[in-house]
């Protein structure tokens, strides 16, 4: 079975200034998806960014990275110029492609819940 | 931008009593899921559905849990006899298809069972 770590429960981060989230995965799988997602105050969960593993190329989407290191099952989110609305919850989940034993649900970590100071 | 909604925001109920959680997945959506998260927790997979029937499902979704999809747009989530352990915040997602890479979330169901 898969599972997904988030060694790092909280994490703090000066407003515009850059900030690390570690995420590491294990699975015997060689074709997933992973995923980032934001869980501010009001639990609603906001998809941040998402990885394809058979690309190499690491996903960007605005202010926000990953480095994929699929070798190292490793999936860290980078902030860039972090901003106060950027406080909240983040959780990395990993999600098998469709076969018979899956059907497409999200594994997820226990979160990292990151501090922006002003 | 077509979003998943779900009804009621919060729900409050007695234990033993039974409570339906709705939600209204994206309309082109095949795929329909159910995650739930307790307070301080991590999110965990209840259940998946896709043609009208239950595809996955996980330890947690025992008998007192069911899903349905009575008409063309409603999912629904049913607890048929609540226990103190069920208060957790419920998400619905919904997955355009095999080929579609994200899930989409509706934005929660509180439930409190006093």
């Amino acid at each position: 079975a898969q599972t997904v770590t988030q060694s790092q429960p909280e994490m703090s981060v000066q407003e515009a200034e850059t900030v690390t989230l570690s995420c590491t995965y294990d699975t015997s799988e060689s074709d997933y998806y992973l995923f980032w997602y934001k869980q501010p105050p009001s639990r609603q969960m906001i998809l941040v960014i998402r990885q394809e593993a058979y690309k190499q190329q690491n996903a960007t989407e605005n202010r926000f990275s990953v480095n994929f290191q699929k070798a190292a099952k490793s999936f860290s989110l980078k902030i860039s110029d972090s901003q106060l609305g950027d406080a909240a919850m983040y959780f990395c989940a990993y999600r098998s492609f469709f076969n018979g034993g899956s059907q497409g649900n999200l594994i997820f970590g226990k979160g990292t819940k990151l501090s922006v100071k002003p | 931008e077509p979003e998943v909604t779900q009804t009621p925001s919060h729900q409050v109920t007695q234990m033993g009593q039974e409570v339906i959680l709705r939600c209204v997945p994206i309309s082109n959506h095949l795929y329909f899921y159910w995650y739930r998260q307790i307070l301080g927790q991590k999110v965990e997979f209840l259940v998946s559905f896709y043609n009208n029937e239950i595809s996955e499902k996980s330890e947690i979704f025992d008998d007192q849990f069911s899903v349905e999809r009575p008409d063309g747009s409603n999912f629904t989530l049913k607890i048929r006899s609540t226990k103190l352990e069920d208060s957790a915040m419920y998400f619905c997602a919904s997955l355009g298809g095999r080929r579609g890479d994200t899930q989409y979330f509706g934005p929660g169901t509180r439930l409190t069972v006093l």
